[in-house]
């Protein structure tokens, strides 16, 4: 399957502990995204990457958040000192840079529970 | 700011009964449609989309949906709804933010329920 993956897809951490989530996007889709998820939401945005540039990154991405994507390809989100209101589902997507770039499609998230 | 809203958070409706689900969004420039779905235990995947051209727009699994500018409205339907579209749908917005560059907005879902 040649989808977008995302590791680890259940995370608990205590208050305080930094995390951070994997994704792969599909290959050669160059456009990546990452939306946060709670209960009863609609997926909100967070940020996204062009290859390895990170565009657009959204007011709810505070200081304690932290996108890479270094070579283009996989990219990574990190959380510093996790409170408890980061409890969420994590979810990435990715689209092709040309055509359908708009079409995005997502992995099955990451779910965090912050104790 | 702009918004997403999605009118009806929860809808049950009977098999062969017909659908439509409210979206509207607030933005006065180009926008791009969108229509995804969550199928119980999947991946959000598209469902349709508008970029231009027809207002009307038809997706996978028969359903369709309109877009109406002056409404700022992109309601989705399907005029008879099986036990398997049993689902979270979402409605989703991108607004161009600076040149190149795009902010995807969507709405809150509506989670319907289909009885057999």
């Amino acid at each position: 399957d040649t989808g977008v993956s995302q590791d680890p897809r259940h995370k608990i951490t205590k208050r305080g502990q930094n995390v951070t989530f994997r994704c792969d996007p599909i290959s050669e889709h160059n456009r990546l995204y990452w939306y946060r998820q709670t209960l009863g939401q609609g997926p909100e945005f967070l940020t996204y990457f062009q290859n390895e540039a990170q565009l657009e990154k959204s007011r709810l991405l505070s200081d304690r958040f932290s996108a890479e994507r270094p070579k283009g390809s996989f990219s990574t989100l990190e959380i510093q000192r996790t409170e408890q209101g980061d409890s969420a589902m994590y979810l990435c997507a990715s689209s092709p840079g040309q055509g359908n770039f708009y079409e995005q499609y997502f992995g099955p998230g990451t779910r965090l529970t912050v104790t | 700011a702009q918004s997403v809203s999605q009118h009806n958070h929860h809808v049950i409706l009977s098999e062969a009964a017909s659908l439509e689900l409210g979206c509207n969004y607030s933005y006065g420039g180009t926008v791009n449609l969108f229509w995804y779905v969550q199928y119980p235990g999947q991946h959000l995947q598209l469902l349709l989309k508008y970029f231009s051209g027809d207002p009307l727009v038809k997706g996978i699994k028969g359903f369709e949906a309109e877009f109406i500018k002056s409404k700022f409205s992109f309601n989705l339907r399907k005029p008879s709804v099986q036990w398997s579209d049993t689902a979270e749908y979402f409605c989703a917005v991108t607004t161009p933010v600076t040149s190149g560059t795009y902010k995807y907005i969507f709405g809150t879902g509506t989670r319907l329920k289909v009885l057999a």
